[in-house]
């Protein structure tokens, strides 16, 4: 079964407005979550490392302030798109760390009007 | 960035034949290394994970690695046409980060 939930599992908003998606670890306390995007016809790309307790550690390139995330207990993790725009359109993909692998969850699609 | 490169595709394969999906890798260091289906609109999942070199088999799936050539393969006896996805090899870089290629589509064809 699955051991990574998120929600929701697609989202449309007008541009300018902020949404926060969450992250679940279903079956196994994750001190170390993933934040990736994928845009169509495109590969994972890791936007970001989300840790218990403390602050996220960002990729090159990946806007902080925009992306917000919280990773306030040991099995949920959030990532806020703060003004989100249309270029912010994509699949938001999150996973949680299993021994030397990562489950990800089932996806989450953001569509920017 | 380490870098991991695939062959975007797509790959048409008959069914029941045999699917190879071949993966090349910058890090010369890099131990781990990964299979991931994605079905279309469908986030990943895992297939095979190899560590050593050498072959690795679970079910129709063979991995193969070459670290000599920094090389790492993916196997499909018996395609089906639910076989049909997007194969995405992934390295580990670090301690816990993966880094993927651009994936290769693969369809089966009935």
């Amino acid at each position: 079964g699955a051991v990574v939930s998120q929600h929701p599992s697609w989202v449309i908003c007008k541009s300018g407005t902020s949404v926060k998606i969450e992250c679940r670890s279903l079956d196994f306390q994750a001190t170390t979550m993933f934040w990736y995007r994928q845009f169509p016809k495109q590969s994972l790309m890791l936007m970001a490392t989300s840790n218990e307790g403390s602050k996220a550690t960002y990729e090159q390139g990946v806007e902080k302030d925009k992306f917000l995330i919280n990773h306030a207990s040991l099995t949920l993790s959030t990532l806020t798109v703060t003004s989100a725009h249309p270029e912010d359109s994509s699949f938001y993909i999150c996973s949680r760390k299993n021994t030397d692998t990562q489950y990800f969850g089932p996806g989450t699609r953001l569509t920017v009007l | 960035q380490k870098e991991v490169e695939q062959n975007s595709g797509p790959l048409s394969v008959p069914e029941g034949a045999i699917a190879s999906l071949n993966c090349t890798y910058s890090d010369r260091g890099s131990q781990s290394f990964f299979w991931y289906r994605q079905y279309s609109g469908k986030s990943p999942e895992l297939i095979m994970f190899i560590y050593s070199n050498g072959d690795k088999e679970d079910g129709r799936f063979t991995a193969q690695l070459n670290k000599a050539s920094q090389y790492v393969s993916l196997l499909i006896r018996d395609s089906q046409p639910s076989d049909s996805a997007t194969y995405l090899c992934a390295v580990k870089e670090g301690a816990q980060k993966l880094v993927f290629g651009q994936g290769t589509r693969l369809t089966i064809n009935p």
